[in-house]
């Protein structure tokens, strides 16, 4: 079965410093992977995707997430943090056997310290 | 560009009352879902629908229905609320059911 691990529900850094959030996913064929943004009270906001094209996937607000097969992850990353990328990040993945679903992660709320 | 949008934003209900939850998309997507968010739980699938006049469980699916009579609305039904049913509900489209889902703003529903 397709599931999505986000290790650290939360985590803190400080402001111009790198951001790096872990998602590991298991699926037996290849894999279409997201990162999702949730600011509060809202609703989702796609990031990123992955869809078997290039394995560094670059998205809106400087965040950028690379596929690595080998290792099962799509970590995301941004050089360097702004208070306004505060938020829920969630990790998804789908593929041609989720029978038309999406699997999420638990996410991880991204704290900036000013 | 509405996108998708959730009706209501907030809701109160009394135990055992029902409510209905309505998810209307204008991107002609074929596949809704909805999904109901906890603290340190993720987003859970309750029910989806694969096109117009279809419906499936999803991984929480006990004491809600859906319904899918028309392409652009995905309903979400409660039919005896209980207050474990207090949550976050977000309905999502997408086009392919594997390549982006997009989502709605969600509704806070809180049962007393």
């Amino acid at each position: 079965a397709q599931s999505v691990t986000q290790l650290g529900s939360h985590v803190s850094v400080s402001e111009g410093a790198l951001v790096l959030l872990r998602c590991n996913y298991s699926s037996s064929v290849p894999p279409y992977l997201f990162w999702y943004v949730q600011y509060p009270n809202q609703g989702l906001q796609l990031l990123l995707k992955y869809t078997s094209a290039a394995t560094l996937v670059k998205g809106i607000n400087g965040f950028e997430a690379e596929f690595k097969k080998s290792e099962t992850s799509f970590h995301l990353t941004k050089p360097s943090a702004h208070m306004s990328d505060a938020a829920e990040y969630f990790c998804a993945v789908s593929d041609m056997n989720t029978g038309n679903q999406f699997y999420f992660g638990t996410g991880t709320s991204l704290t900036v310290i000013p | 560009n509405a996108g998708v949008t959730q009706t209501p934003k907030f809701r109160v209900l009394k135990t055992g009352q029902s409510m209905t939850l309505l998810c209307a998309q204008d991107m002609n997507h074929e596949y809704m879902y909805w999904y109901r968010q906890d603290p340190g739980m993720g987003l859970r699938l309750i029910h989806y629908s694969v096109g117009e006049g279809t419906t499936a469980k999803g991984e929480v699916p006990d004491g809600y229905n859906v319904s899918r009579l028309k392409k652009q609305n995905f309903l979400l039904g409660l039919e005896s609320a209980a207050p474990s049913q207090t949550s976050v509900y977000f309905c999502a489209s997408s086009y392919t059911g594997i390549i982006e889902a997009f989502f709605g703003q969600g509704t806070r529903l809180t049962v007393v």
